[in-house]
């Protein structure tokens, strides 16, 4: 079970941070990602942090966004600079494929 | 980037007719290729990978094939809980992307 927090209103050039609380298992030994979803772009996958911490990114969204993980809260974790309207959307946390939240909206308005 | 590409975008169906979804890759995958089922207001769930392997409790109607750069799902038997988006996703390289959906409705 996957459970997202965090703000679902911001301004233009805030910071996004969501935690992603994992329950009934354990981060250590998996993939955990962001996905988000838009009705233009679709489900556009924004990375992955192992529980080692290694990260890899989209490289489209890889100059604003970190990864990172809490293997003794079983929590991982988004950060993403300078956000706009363009990074309005549905965000899931996931450990690919068959693990997902069920997501939560982030709207970016002035 | 690789990019997926699902036909059709929406399909009408009937209740016990069959339903085919293609998705294509723009370079070959292998069978690097899973399936997801979404209904709204709900996460995607995860029905196939490997292009074909169902994931645990997914019906037997639901079956996937293909390699390389082709891939299809198909529904035999179309029941009422079927009616939803289905998506695409290569898992071959990084990023991994996704299909743009097909919408399956009555």
């Amino acid at each position: 079970h996957l459970q997202e927090s965090g703000p679902g209103l911001l301004r233009p050039s805030d910071t996004l941070s969501l935690t992603c609380s994992v329950s009934d298992g354990s981060v250590v030994g998996h993939h955990w990602s962001w996905i988000r979803q838009t009705p233009g772009k679709g489900l556009e996958w924004i990375g992955y942090v192992f529980s080692s911490g290694n990260t890899d990114y989209n490289p489209s969204l890889k100059s604003r966004v970190t990864i990172s993980v809490d293997t003794s809260k079983n929590q991982f974790s988004l950060k993403m600079t300078s956000v706009t309207a363009a990074d309005t959307a549905l965000y899931f946390c996931a450990g690919l494929p068959s693990l997902w939240s069920q997501g939560t909206m982030v709207t970016v308005s002035s | 980037d690789i990019q997926m590409t699902q036909s059709p975008f929406s399909l009408s169906a009937s209740i016990g007719g069959r339903v085919t979804i293609t998705c294509r890759a723009s370079q070959s995958i292998g069978t690097s290729l899973n399936w997801y089922q979404q209904k709204p207001g709900k996460a995607p769930k995860f029905l196939i990978h490997g292009a074909s392997t169902f994931q645990h409790g997914v019906p037997s109607r639901f079956s996937g094939s293909g390699s390389g750069t082709n891939f299809t799902l198909t529904i035999r038997g179309l029941q009422p809980e079927d009616f939803a988006v289905y998506f695409c996703q290569q898992n071959y390289t990084t990023p991994w992307t996704f299909g743009q959906g097909t919408k399956v409705e009555n």
